[in-house]
């Protein structure tokens, strides 16, 4: 089993629809999530951290389950500009210490 | 907001030659940098983890005498492939993390390096 899963998508979307999105994980003793997006050839670029009260940031709500291990995001009112991949990410540890495990990722294309 | 640099952008070479690539933190020190390997349609893969002053810390199967990093300033580190084939074609990204408003550490990702060898 993955450590971070998503549905790859495609998710194809008309401009203003709502869009969700979820990502389980399996160390049970994680403690920062996060959700970056990252454009085709271009680095990942935080788009929110994910807290356990959940949080929002303008049209973007995410969610947060520790006992189901379940993130979501949500996107509301998309815009063309929301087509992009959006990775869901949960800190790990490896030898060296803390680390960020990426999940596959899932593309949104939003369309006129 | 933290900025991260990386040179070069994009690099052809060569079967066999060698190829450096720098990651830098441009307004915040990182006493620890990653370095990811990107194939396309597939996520981030973590290589190493880069501690300033510290030998750097690889992931299973990747290979330390292949891949050299050197961290030897609190905002620079340095990714060399060496003897590189064809199938170290990739995106390398390099990473570094910050405290976040939160008391969070989040990483800030570099532009990436387009890897293509001949």
């Amino acid at each position: 089993r993955k450590e971070v899963e998503q549905d790859p998508g495609p998710f194809n979307v008309p401009e203003g629809a709502t869009v969700a999105f979820n990502c389980t994980y399996s160390n049970s003793a994680s403690q920062s999530f996060f959700w970056y997006r990252q454009d085709c050839r271009k680095e990942p670029k935080l788009l929110m951290s994910v807290y356990s009260s959940g949080n929002e940031d303008g049209r973007f709500t995410a969610q947060l389950n520790r006992a189901s291990q379940y993130i979501s995001l949500l996107i509301r009112d998309s815009k063309l500009s929301d087509s992009a991949t959006y990775l869901c990410v949960v800190n790990g540890w490896n030898n060296a210490g803390n680390m960020l495990t990426f999940g596959g990722g899932t593309r949104l294309m939003v369309k006129p | 907001g933290a900025v991260v640099s990386q040179h070069p952008s994009w690099v052809i070479c060569k079967s066999g030659t060698s190829v450096k690539i720098e990651c830098r933190s441009l307004d915040f020190q990182a006493t620890t940098m990653f370095w990811y390997r990107q194939f396309p349609k597939q996520s981030l893969m973590l290589m190493a983890t880069s501690n300033e002053g510290s030998k750097a810390t690889y992931e299973q199967g990747v290979e330390k005498d292949k891949f050299l990093i050197n961290h030897a300033s609190l905002t620079l580190s340095t990714l060399t492939v060496t003897s590189a084939h064809p199938e170290d074609s990739s995106f390398y990204i390099c990473s570094a993390w910050r405290q976040g408003a939160i008391s969070a550490y989040e990483q800030y990702f570099g532009p990436g390096t387009r890897l293509t060898v001949t």
